[in-house]
């Protein structure tokens, strides 16, 4: 257990508003990802970060922007939610190989 | 493309069976594997970790890997209700242009086991 906690857990919100989901961490790990997970697609990077300011793209980052300016926190922003973008998110750390994972914010844009 | 191939099933074995399931990776620079376990509802957890070519086992689990076939799998024995789970097989890999110093994981889409009592 990495002490990584998410929020908000639960959230309904409508198209074209802006949403942010927050991921903490208490364990100083470097590595920090954002995925989302989806029937039928498995779990799929958003984004990912190798340290405060430091952030990379993954393979499903289109209308999903990143901040993280402290190493415990790494934030994930929709800028104007859509119906596609109703998921599962998790966040997660790595450390030594292993992945460790927050307990998901499900996100429903209606 | 880098892939991680999964059957999806469900696969459905009886209480006290082997239960198999298979993992197939596209990227030959792939070093370090991994199984993990998720619940309905629930986030993933890491249940098995293999680096090098052969078999590894953790109590009723055993990792196989075959890097020359690209192939990595997973054993349950004495499989047990609480087994029932979706497993995702994801595969490390250095980011391109950092030098190996940054990393991630692509997971495959898993698949769903149920264990019949």
């Amino acid at each position: 257990d990495a002490g990584i906690t998410q929020s908000p857990r639960h959230k309904v919100t409508e198209t074209g508003t802006p949403v942010t989901l927050r991921c903490h961490q208490t364990e100083n790990h470097r590595y920090m990802y954002w995925y989302r997970q989806d029937p039928g697609h498995g779990l799929r990077l958003i984004h990912y970060s190798y340290g405060v300011k430091d952030t990379d793209k993954g393979e499903v980052s289109d209308g999903y922007s990143v901040s993280r300016s402290k190493t415990e926190d790494f934030l994930l922003t929709l800028e104007s939610a859509t119906s596609s973008q109703t998921s599962v998110y998790f966040c997660a750390t790595l450390r030594q190989g292993r992945q460790y994972f927050g307990p998901g914010t499900r996100l429903t844009v209606t | 493309q880098k892939e991680v191939e999964q059957n999806s099933g469900p696969l459905s074995v009886p209480e006290g069976a082997i239960a198999s399931l298979n993992c197939t990776y596209s990227d030959r620079g792939s070093q370090s594997f991994f199984w993990y376990r998720q619940y309905s509802g629930k986030s993933p957890e890491l249940i098995m970790s293999i680096y090098s070519n052969g078999d590894k086992e953790d109590g009723r689990f055993t990792a196989q890997l075959n890097k020359a076939s690209q192939y990595v799998s997973l054993l349950i024995r004495d499989s047990q209700p609480s087994d029932s789970a979706t497993y995702l097989c994801a595969v490390i890999l250095p980011v391109e242009n950092s030098g190996g110093s940054n990393y991630k994981l692509t997971f495959g889409k898993g698949t769903l086991l149920t264990v019949n009592p």
